[in-house]
């Protein structure tokens, strides 16, 4: 039973250009959250989103920042010309289900850096 | 805003010894806290948990001790092993009324075990 599954697992990528992420929930998961962790920092909160839907997006910033996560296929995490700030390891969470205790499952994460 | 906060950022035992992880939080509407383990390289792995109606919960090896008068998180985990070695965080669950996974965490602390 594979766990959440994050690619690529390295991303560099010169300022100005994009940056896409990508996260594969476990399986039988149908919500998905995106998490930025800075170097020597805890875990922050960007969105939240179930299959077509993103349910809370108020730890995204306002602008180059977008997530989506389709019918069919992974959840994607993209940010539009990026700029060195931007540099962090993304990781990405699943839970099964809307409740209370919820466990989160997180992934390997993407370490974006910005040149 | 409202956070998570840990103590300590560094601690150093020796294999075998107990330890004990600090965390204080300042929202004291949170009802619901988790302890993670990071492993370098790695995505947070889910240790244990409590809800606040609970002062203690224990696992194997592990335990977290809540305190809500002065509102603080402990874990501790009893006869530490190297594998222990790790970043751990306390994360709150910020619920605004809603239920899902949207975590607040801690900053962090780096425990070393020595053989």
């Amino acid at each position: 039973n594979a766990g959440v599954m994050q690619n690529p697992r390295h991303l560099v990528r010169r300022r100005g250009q994009e940056a896409r992420l990508r996260c594969s929930p476990m399986k039988g998961h149908s919500h998905v959250y995106w998490y930025r962790q800075l170097p020597e920092e805890g875990l922050k909160f960007m969105v939240y989103l179930q299959k077509e839907n993103i349910i809370d997006e108020s730890g995204m910033p306002k602008e180059r920042f977008s997530a989506e996560f389709p019918k069919e296929g992974p959840s994607i995490l993209r940010i539009q010309q990026v700029v060195r700030g931007d540099s962090a390891a993304y990781f990405c969470a699943s839970s099964p289900r809307w409740g209370e205790n919820e466990k989160l499952f997180f992934g390997s994460g993407t370490q974006l850096s910005v040149l | 805003g409202e956070s998570v906060g840990l103590h300590l950022p560094t601690l150093s035992v020796q294999e075998g010894d107990n330890s004990i992880i600090n965390c204080a939080y300042s929202n004291s509407a949170s009802d619901y806290f988790i302890w993670y383990k990071q492993e370098s390289g790695k995505g947070p792995q889910f240790i244990i948990d409590i809800r606040s109606n609970m002062d203690k919960r224990q696992g194997q090896r592990v335990t977290v001790l809540l305190n809500k008068t002065v509102k603080h998180l402990s874990l501790q985990i009893a006869a530490t092993q190297p594998g222990d070695s790790a970043v751990y965080f306390c994360a709150e669950k910020s619920d605004g009324g809603t239920s899902y996974g949207k975590l607040t965490f801690g900053q962090g602390t780096i425990l070393t075990v020595h053989p």
